[in-house]
């Protein structure tokens, strides 16, 4: 399975822009790569995905280098909600593949008043 | 709503004694997986089943059982818990093992204590 890295925190201030960076060099041309985030005491939640294209949706956007060896989520305007880990991770749809989610250490984002 | 729904989301049990942790969600999923927090170590996926009768292990599936009678459900069983099962627990859903694009719904967890 191909790895992500990304940094273990970062911090922002509130109704700042936020971008968060996440490195798979070894991404294949089957994966997927998702974000995810996991609030204080809560299961993680979804938050975006994409295969080659940047993505826009309602909670944050999503840019992927054109190599597609990293990728970085953006929060247009932070706020103290959005404080969570944030993990980003690849899902393959090779034939075999499962939908078995490989979280790493995630970063951790501490948004400031 | 869609969810998934866990229970108990506290339980705090001695050496021994069996368990089950309930798994259910509304959103007529096919593939649902059960996973463990542990500080340092993250999220690590216990069991999965892709469908009604199919269960396969992950990667960390020693001390638990799991069964898939029905498609809502998915209970995750320590047969007889020891304190290194100690841990935050997971249950996920997504529609289909085909379609990586989907996104997980996670339950709210469950902090199991064993003592």
């Amino acid at each position: 399975d191909a790895k992500t890295t990304q940094p273990n925190s970062m911090e922002s201030n509130e109704e700042e822009p936020v971008h968060l960076p996440c490195n798979h060099s070894t991404i294949s041309g089957t994966d997927y790569i998702h974000w995810y985030r996991q609030l204080p005491s809560q299961g993680p939640e979804y938050v975006i995905h994409g295969l080659t294209s940047n993505v826009n949706n309602r909670m944050a956007s999503l840019a992927i280098a054109e190599d597609r060896k990293s990728s970085t989520l953006i929060l247009h305007r932070a706020t103290l909600r959005d404080a969570a880990v944030y993990y980003c991770i690849l899902r393959s749809f090779a034939r075999g593949a499962t939908n078995k989610l490989i979280f790493g250490t995630g970063t951790l984002l501490a948004v400031q008043p | 709503e869609a969810q998934v729904t866990q229970n108990p989301r506290y339980l705090i049990t001695v050496t021994g004694k069996k368990l089950t942790v309930t798994c259910s969600q509304n959103m007529n999923h096919e593939y649902m997986s059960w996973y463990r927090q542990d500080p340092g170590l993250g999220l690590r996926q216990i069991y999965y089943s892709m469908n009604v009768e199919v269960t396969d292990k992950g990667d960390v599936p020693e001390g638990y059982k799991v069964s898939r009678k029905e498609k809502r459900n998915f209970p995750l069983i320590l047969e007889s818990p020891s304190p290194n099962q100690t841990s935050l627990y997971f249950c996920a859903s997504t529609t289909t093992v085909r379609d990586p694009y989907t996104e997980a719904f996670f339950g709210q967890g469950t902090r199991l204590t064993v003592v």
